[in-house]
């Protein structure tokens, strides 16, 4: 059963619009939520990470949002660029120590056009 | 800025064929990952390693086995390649398991006919 769901999971902006991606998730317990972004055939880079039972983290042009109560997080991209077209994957940490798992998105395909 | 290195980059073999992917990381993590992406699914953990000569069983080990000959590389093997294992192969590395953050190498596309 999939445990982190993401929405939508495909988006198409003009460059200048903001978007908001949504992850909810039933992993338990949930110690950090982390987004990456996928640029097509490249790796996945971390954008940024949140840990507490409510969090909020800004990183430029990324902001993100997480509740643990709710199981929820938003990661909302301002005045986005050509270069923001890429998958935006969310990933929830079991645990913060070794024995801890990493649950995947499947991830949302922004796409941003001129 | 961490650097992981995947080769090769893509890869094309015939069903029971044997596959060897090889991953190196140059920053002196302890722990390294291999996984899976396919489309519709979050990656699949396959193998991971906390350290030369340690393997742990992931989530889809099945047709996979993998060895960490050093602290620098780690090793995904298949040696009876089959269509299902047509895939896009993702290593990954971290200073600890699951707290910091993944390192990701770019990706390594296997194609088994």
């Amino acid at each position: 059963k999939t445990q982190v769901e993401q929405s939508p999971q495909s988006l198409v902006v003009r460059q200048g619009e903001n978007c908001v991606l949504q992850c909810n998730y039933s992993v338990t317990p949930d110690n950090h939520l982390r987004w990456f972004k996928q640029d097509t055939g490249k790796g996945l880079v971390s954008l940024t990470v949140l840990v507490d039972q409510k969090d909020k983290t800004s990183n430029g042009r990324y902001s993100a949002t997480l509740d643990k109560d709710a199981k929820h997080s938003t990661l909302h991209i301002t005045a986005t660029l050509l270069d923001d077209t890429a998958t935006y994957i969310c990933v929830v940490g079991d645990r913060g120590s070794a024995l801890g798992r990493l649950h995947f998105g499947a991830g949302t395909q922004l796409i941003v056009i001129p | 800025e961490a650097a992981v290195t995947q080769s090769p980059r893509n890869k094309v073999t015939v069903t029971g064929g044997n596959v060897t992917l090889s991953c190196r990381q140059t920053n002196s993590h302890n722990y390294m990952y291999w996984y899976r992406q396919d489309t519709g699914h979050g990656l699949r953990l396959i193998h991971y390693s906390y350290g030369a000569g340690n393997l742990q069983i992931g989530d889809v080990p099945d047709g996979y086995k993998a060895t960490r000959t050093t602290q620098e590389d780690f090793f995904l093997l298949l040696e009876l390649a089959s269509p299902s294992q047509t895939s896009l192969y993702f290593c990954a590395s971290s200073e600890q398991n699951s707290g910091n953050t993944l390192y990701f190498g770019e990706g390594s596309r296997l194609i088994v006919v």
